[in-house]
């Protein structure tokens, strides 16, 4: 069965480094999103990219925040000067190849962790 | 902005019995409400989706109903298992959007 991988499944980093945070989407699949979970919180929306552009992004996506579809399976999610409040899990999903509205295939998560 | 509640934070229940979970929003009604389950540490692994215009869906033993009138989604699991025990999750996807919105989670505690 398809799914969606991301590495690494745990990153520390000191605050203000720039971290990198890796997927691969399921190969046919048109639409690709960052989440974030902090510990204990609901699951939050930061990002979606379409057609090789952001679609969509949430207040929590900002300048410290960018995304990118290097080649054609890596999309990369890269946060410029890491703060402490950026500790959380990192969800990479996908979802849509074509047809009608279906469901998100989510990877395992990158957990961050800043210190 | 659309809100998303799920009834409670955990829900404790016998093995065999149904657990009923419960999502509510508010604002505009979604096309499309999804519901998932996530394990401690993992990501959400999709279960099912219903269609603003469908009542009631169901895989094996799980149901979802959708009243758009009340802005309401049941989630029943029946004969419930241990390995049932998980946090579920109600996202709900806007119309003319194409990311979902989540809801906070119930967790399920199913005792053997």
């Amino acid at each position: 069965e398809p799914e969606v991988t991301q590495t690494p499944s745990h990153q520390v980093t000191q605050m203000g480094q720039e971290v990198i945070l890796r997927c691969v989407p399921i190969s046919n699949h048109l639409y690709f999103y960052w989440y974030r979970q902090i510990l204990g919180q609901k699951v939050e929306f930061l990002v979606s990219f379409y057609n090789n552009e952001i679609s969509e992004k949430s207040e929590i996506f900002d300048d410290q925040f960018s995304v990118e579809r290097p080649d054609g399976s890596n999309f990369t999610l890269k946060i410029r000067s890491t703060k402490l409040e950026d500790s959380a899990m990192y969800f990479c999903a996908s979802r849509f190849d074509g047809r009608e509205n279906t469901e998100a295939f989510f990877g395992q998560g990158t957990r961050l962790t800043v210190v | 902005s659309q809100k998303i509640e799920q009834n409670s934070e955990a829900l404790n229940i016998q093995e065999g019995k149904t657990a009923t979970l419960t999502c509510n929003y508010t604002n505009y009604s979604p096309a499309y409400l999804q519901w998932y389950r996530q394990d401690p540490g993992r990501g959400p692994v999709f279960l099912l989706l219903i269609r603003e215009n469908e009542k009631e869906k169901r895989k094996e033993r799980l149901k979802v109903t959708f009243d758009t009138t009340l802005k309401q989604s049941l989630f029943h699991i029946t004969a419930s298992q241990p390995a049932d025990s998980a946090t579920y999750l109600c996202a709900l996807d806007p119309p003319g959007r194409r990311a979902l919105t989540f809801g906070s989670g119930t967790r399920l505690q199913v005792q053997p």
